[in-house]
């Protein structure tokens, strides 16, 4: 079982549906992170919770909403979205020190149709 | 505002040469640089970090180094094999409290062919 686990893998969603992306660390880190990976650009960070408190969010649309309930759970929730937002979405976990390395999940293929 | 970029964007090798990957990132303010492998519809595989105060690390086949002062950083992957295809991607942290806050390269899209 890898560290950092997330599910679904897959999901196919209607533009006015609600669903949520789930992230579970397994290895005591702190800090948890949601990126965005879109077809040929880079990664783009989206939030940040160190200590189960948001420290960062970087001007995301206020149709993705994170929730970090503890120190190993992640979520993602996602309502009224926009086809453009079909992606792959990775959440990574670290110690919360400046240079922990990140370990992530294997991603959810979110497709917007 | 931090801007990593890879060179070249796609590359197909012969099975058995040696390769570089390139890297620039245009503010030298940075903690470390990493670099990650990326298999279709995977996740990121850390490979290499290197620190700001360190010139190179290897691991294997692999060696990263970096020259901060210019902001670059050269993954060489030496007898290449059809099993390092992939997506390499290059990340810098900058300078930022308490967390580590990758900057990512698209990635450079490798195949190794028989």
């Amino acid at each position: 079982e890898t560290g950092v686990t997330q599910t679904p893998r897959h999901l196919v969603m209607g533009m006015t549906n609600k669903k949520s992306l789930k992230c579970e660390q397994h290895l005591g880190h702190n800090a948890m992170y949601w990126y965005k990976q879109s077809a040929k650009k880079p990664l783009e960070l989206m939030f940040v919770y160190s200590l189960e408190e948001r420290v960062e969010n970087n001007s995301v649309p206020s149709r993705f909403s994170p929730e970090c309930p503890n120190s190993s759970h992640l979520f993602l929730h996602l309502h009224t979205l926009q086809p453009e937002d079909s992606a792959l979405y990775l959440c990574a976990s670290s110690q919360v020190k400046w240079d922990s390395p990140l370990h992530f999940g294997n991603g959810t293929r979110l497709t917007v149709t | 505002k931090q801007e990593v970029t890879q060179i070249p964007a796609a590359l197909s090798v012969p099975e058995g040469e040696n390769l570089v990957l390139n890297c620039s990132f245009t503010d030298s303010a940075i903690y470390n640089l990493q670099w990650f492998r990326q298999d279709p519809g995977k996740g990121l595989t850390s490979l290499l970090l290197i620190q700001s105060s360190q010139r190179e690390q290897t691991s294997g086949r692999l060696n990263a180094s970096l020259d901060k002062s210019s902001g670059r950083s050269t993954l060489y992957i030496a007898a290449s094999q059809p099993g390092d295809s992939a997506t390499y991607l290059c990340a810098v942290t900058p300078f930022s409290g308490g967390y580590n806050k990758l900057i990512f390269g698209a990635g450079t899209r490798l195949a190794v062919h028989p």
